[in-house]
């Protein structure tokens, strides 16, 4: 969805370097997820924001942070990455609806390979 | 290429054939329910949606069966094509956050 995305798309580092995960939207949603996928595992929550003055640990935050600088972007931070860290990371954005519904859109993906 | 699902369940058609593919989700006060499609490079995109009130919702060539008392959620595509050949993930969401399956592969043959 061109409406999310996301960059770098691909990205090699090292153990032990920082690196971060930008994420833009145009949508003009207000909430803004951080996933991982890994094979078998189907999509982790890391983190996410309800609001610019809003954050939340989801279920795998250890070894990672956010920034969310304006609504529309929300940055995902590997203090030092390991090699556990290798996967592929996805932003996301949402709105409820006035039925309080929530869908969430994708951006195209992060490969991430910490060698 | 596609390094995700690489031991997820599978569902192997013909192209033309209707395909269900099927998801067991675990919270009872779960209210709302999603199915996405994940083609190989992309990420998920929306298919079709349904509220726990409704025990079918209908798309275009998709319908969704939501089964409460058993906790079960399917996604029948009518008419597979080739290009129906993805990742399937449903989601489920009670309160502010969605939690999603591990996905099921279809495979759609000529």
């Amino acid at each position: 969805d061109a409406d999310v995305t996301q960059t770098p798309r691909n990205r090699i580092t090292k153990t032990g370097k920082r690196i971060m995960l930008e994420c833009s939207q145009t949508k003009g949603h207000d909430r803004m997820y951080w996933y991982r996928q890994d094979p078998g595992l189907g999509l982790r929550l890391i983190y996410y924001s309800f609001d610019v003055k809003d954050i939340n640990k989801g279920e795998i935050s250890d070894g990672y942070s956010v920034s969310r600088q304006a609504q529309a972007k929300f940055s995902l931070s590997l203090e030092s990455a390991i090699p556990n860290q290798t996967a592929l990371y996805f932003c996301a954005t949402s709105d409820l609806s006035r039925n309080h519904q929530e869908t969430q859109y994708f951006g195209p993906g992060t490969r991430l390979l910490v060698l | 290429g596609e390094s995700v699902g690489l031991h997820l369940p599978t569902l192997s058609v013909q192209e033309g054939d209707n395909s269900i593919i099927n998801c067991a989700y675990s919270n009872s006060a779960s209210d709302y329910f999603i199915w996405y499609k994940q083609e190989s490079g992309k990420g998920p995109q929306f298919i079709i949606d349904i509220r726990s009130n409704m025990d079918k919702r209908q798309g275009q060539r998709v319908t969704v069966l939501l089964n409460k008392t058993v906790k079960h959620l399917s996604l029948q595509i009518a008419a597979t094509q080739p290009g129906d050949s993805a990742v399937y993930f449903c989601a489920e969401t009670g309160f502010q956050k969605l939690v999603f399956g591990t996905g099921t592969r279809l495979l759609v043959s000529p």
